[in-house]
């Protein structure tokens, strides 16, 4: 069965950073791209990026390619997402989900992380 | 960018259909897939590719996907489908896309 499991919450003051980790099993970790996606309080869902556990690509969300950053560890089959300059209105939740594919334009999330709340105040 | 326009909420009574639109600009021609997210918890996938149940969904949620607007259907509503449903759609622009989501009462 496919676990996603993500560090804790974290209180972080505006500026700081951030690094949110995902622990997968019960399946080949480097089979499948890992994305973040994030939900304010009350709001939607919000793509963060990928990353490619084959090779390490990455893609981010343009609003937050100049402070992300996205990486993998395939021997402890574990992803990273770290945040920088940390502002207000990246309070969220902040979700890991394993990536499936097909035909290279149709892409979708089969199993969920819990969830990593991180709130930024001052 | 690429948008998806989802109804800020929907009712519906116990064991009628609902149904759940999810528009954008010739979305048929987008692959669209939908969660199923219930308070406090993280999304749960019920359709991936148009109209694929993964396993353990009951098909009772189906969909469809053609022109403007993709639906999602759930058939004879429980008190357990109460939930904010999203649709999403990837983009080679965009990227991921994810609708504003749609929360639904059952009455």
């Amino acid at each position: 069965q496919v676990h996603l499991v993500q560090s804790g919450a974290e209180v972080k003051k505006p500026g700081a950073s951030v690094m949110v980790s995902c622990r997968a099993s019960g399946y080949t970790f480097t089979t499948y791209g890992i994305t973040w996606v994030r939900q304010a309080p009350g709001q939607g869902l919000e793509w963060v990026g990928w990353i490619s556990t084959y090779n390490g690509n990455t893609n981010y969300a343009q609003k937050l390619q100049n402070r992300v950053t996205m990486t993998t560890d395939t021997s402890t089959t574990t992803a990273y997402m770290e945040l920088s300059g940390l502002r207000s209105d990246d309070t969220a939740v902040y979700y890991c989900v394993r990536e499936r594919d097909y035909g290279g334009d149709s892409f979708w999330f089969d199993s969920w992380g819990q969830g990593t709340l991180v709130t930024v105040s001052s | 960018s690429y948008e998806l326009t989802q109804a800020l909420s929907l009712s519906v009574g116990l064991g009628q259909t609902a149904r759940i639109s999810c528009g954008g600009n010739n979305i048929g021609s987008k692959s669209v897939h939908w969660y199923q997210q219930k308070p406090g918890q993280a999304p749960v996938l019920i359709i991936y590719r148009n109209s694929y149940r993964p396993s353990g969904i009951p098909d009772r949620f189906s969909a469809s996907n053609s022109g403007n607007t993709a639906t999602l259907t759930i058939s004879r509503a429980q008190a357990g489908d109460e939930a904010d449903y999203y649709c999403q759609a990837w983009d080679s622009i965009a990227h991921v896309v994810f609708g504003g989501g749609t929360k639904l009462t059952v009455l």
